[in-house]
């Protein structure tokens, strides 16, 4: 099964800076590259995602790049915010799996005013 | 409004008593699944669901029952609940059986063992 480690597990950074959280998978089958966000006393709701025929996804603030060879992804986000204080999670996962996703173990994003 | 509503939202119950987590959802999903979040661990599927009569284990299954006589629903169910089985339980659903669709959860359920 897919083996997935996300780095770091806590995190700090001051309004307005950028924070980049990233993700390391093992499966090489693995096509389908989700970032999730999880606020306080809510469930996960997906942000961003990337395939594996792309190399970087860029959405307003928050943006994703994949190394497939070195079978990593990262999540960018810049400018950060307040609201952006959340857990983040990934989950790589392959099309072609009947089971559904395999997160990490999430990052704790503390955006400090 | 689209969604995946889960109840209760908060529980707490002693070891041994039956108890049910219903999940709903209203966007005619093939495919739901349960999972935990326990601290450090991130999110552990439980069991899924690729369709009606269709559910199959997932990472962490032992102690757990679930059903799926109807597209919406997917209950789960706890036959002896012990105090290991503390955690944030979340309900997900997805378009299709594929592991590349967006997932959509629910708000959780907080258990407590006791």
């Amino acid at each position: 099964g897919e083996n997935v480690e996300q780095h770091p597990s806590t995190l700090s950074v001051q309004e307005g800076d950028s924070a980049v959280i990233k993700c390391t998978y093992s499966d090489s089958a693995s096509n389908y590259f989700p970032w999730y966000k999880q606020e306080l006393g809510k469930g996960p709701q997906l942000i961003i995602d990337i395939r594996s025929n792309v190399g970087e996804k860029k959405d307003q603030r928050i943006a994703v790049t994949l190394n497939k060879t070195a079978k990593h992804f990262s999540l960018h986000i810049t400018e950060t915010q307040p609201e952006d204080s959340a857990v983040y999670f990934c989950a790589p996962s392959s099309s072609g799996s009947a089971r559904q996703l395999t997160f990490g173990s999430g990052t704790q994003l503390t955006v400090l005013p | 409004e689209a969604q995946v509503t889960q109840n209760p939202r908060y529980l707490i119950t002693v070891t041994g008593k039956k108890l049910t987590v219903t999940c709903s959802q209203n966007m005619n999903h093939e495919y739901m699944s349960w999972y935990r979040q326990d601290p450090g661990l991130g999110l552990r599927q439980i069991y899924y669901s690729m369709n009606v009569e269709v559910t199959d284990k997932g990472d962490v299954p032992e102690g757990y029952k679930v059903s799926r006589k109807e597209k919406r629903n997917f209950p789960l169910i706890l036959e002896s609940p012990s105090p290991n089985q503390t955690s944030l339980y979340f309900c997900a659903s997805s378009i299709n059986r594929g592991a590349d669709t967006e997932a959509f959860f629910g708000q959780g359920t907080r258990l407590t063992v006791v």
